[in-house]
Order: structure tokens, then sequence, then C-alpha cells
């Protein structure tokens, strides 16, 4: 079992629909959970954290967490064509080391 | 204030031959972090350092080392060069270990010939 998992993808939404990328992990002491976004060509840019269960919300942004269940979601609202990316779930374990999925390529159709 | 540096962006070299890498982490950053990163495999961790000591590594062969020095900045090195080692590798600071934020350089894109 992969210590972070995530869906390839391609997910596709629509222009204005909400994209919901999910990620579980194994490690059932993790503290800290961290989504990062990733442009093709690019490296990963930190849009998300959370640390508690329930929700965070950011603007279009939303992580919910469950540590009951080892799972970590990203909902974006309103998904705009400038949110075509990889999105890499990241997550701290024990160890303080930081480990990441190998991410969910997201594709917002016009 | 500045992000994270690495150098060179870009890297071209021949099997057998090494390679070093370098990271200058954001101003007030102790730990720095290597990933690399291949389409097939996508971000594995190499190693941490934090105030010079290596706190975590992850599973890659002697091959590969790093260093940290006493201003934060940091070098990998990669020796022996195969050409499974073409790769996007990527450094990245916080704070310090834990569950700070972690922020990304540009990357060393190296390409084995």
């Amino acid at each position: 079992q992969k210590e972070v998992e995530q869906n390839s993808g391609p997910l596709s939404v629509p222009e204005g629909a909400i994209a919901s990328l999910n990620c579980t992990y194994s490690d059932r002491g993790s503290q800290s959970f961290f989504w990062y976004r990733q442009y093709s060509g690019k490296s990963p840019e930190l849009i998300m954290f959370i640390y508690s269960n329930g929700d965070k919300e950011d603007g279009r942004f939303t992580a919910q967490l469950n540590k009951a269940s080892q799972y970590v979601s990203l909902l974006i609202r309103d998904s705009q064509p400038s949110d075509s990316a990889t999105y890499l779930c990241a997550v701290t374990g024990t160890a303080s080391k930081l480990t990441f999925g190998t991410g969910t390529r997201l594709q917002v159709t016009l | 204030k500045a992000g994270v540096t690495q150098t060179p962006r870009y890297l071209i070299k021949t099997r057998g031959q090494q390679v070093t890498l370098s990271c200058s982490p954001i101003s007030g950053h102790r730990s720095v972090s290597w990933y690399q990163q291949t389409p097939g495999q996508g971000l594995q961790f190499l190693f941490e350092y934090f105030s010079e000591t290596q706190r975590n590594k992850g599973n890659f062969p002697g091959r590969f080392s790093g260093r940290q020095f006493s201003n934060s900045r940091s070098e990998m090195n990669v020796s022996t060069l195969e050409l499974g080692d073409s790769a996007l590798y990527l450094c990245a600071s916080r704070l310090v270990t834990g569950g700070e934020k972690l922020f990304f350089g540009s990357g060393t894109q190296l390409s084995v010939l």
C-alpha cells in the first residue's frame, strides 16, 4: 500500500462546476496535510493546508480532512480553465517526513 | 522575500559522471528537502537537512548524497550517473522540520545521456 494515494485522472470537469479531488493516506499518526498545484513544467505551489478534522475554506478552495477514515479532499468551486493542473496531496507522517501522492491531473473544459 | 533558489536550471551529463546541485532556501528557513520528480514515479523524497544534519532519508541508493551548510544552503550530489537519474530535482525549504509549509524552488532539470 502506498503511503499517500491519489487517482491519477485525468479528472475532467466543465467550467463553472465543482472539482472534487481525493487522497487517502496510510500513516494514522499523520498530523499535517497539504494540497499543492503543479502546472506543466513548473514546480509545485502550495494552495491549501489543513491540520484539524473538518473543513477549511479559502476562496474557491475547500480542504476537507477526516482522520478516522484517513482521507483528505480538495474541492474547487466555480472551476476555471486556469485551474487545469496536477494537484498533489502531501502528508506529514510521524517521522516528520512530507510524503506526496502521485497527483491527480485536472482538466477544466470550456 | 526571495524564494527558494536552485542552480543550475538545466544540466546535461553523460553516464558515469557526477553532478552537484545547489539550493538556497528562503531566508530564515532552516530545513531543506530534496525531491526527485519523474513522469512515472511522481515526487520521490530524497532527504531532508536541518541545522546541517540529515533528519530524514528516502529510499535512494548511496550514489545520492547531500549536505547542508551553516547558512542553511544545501547541495545534492549524484555520483556515477545512470540514465534513470534523468529527472527534475526539486529543493524545498521550510522553517523547521515537521508540519510547517514547504516551499519549492524551480528545480534543476537533469538529463543523463
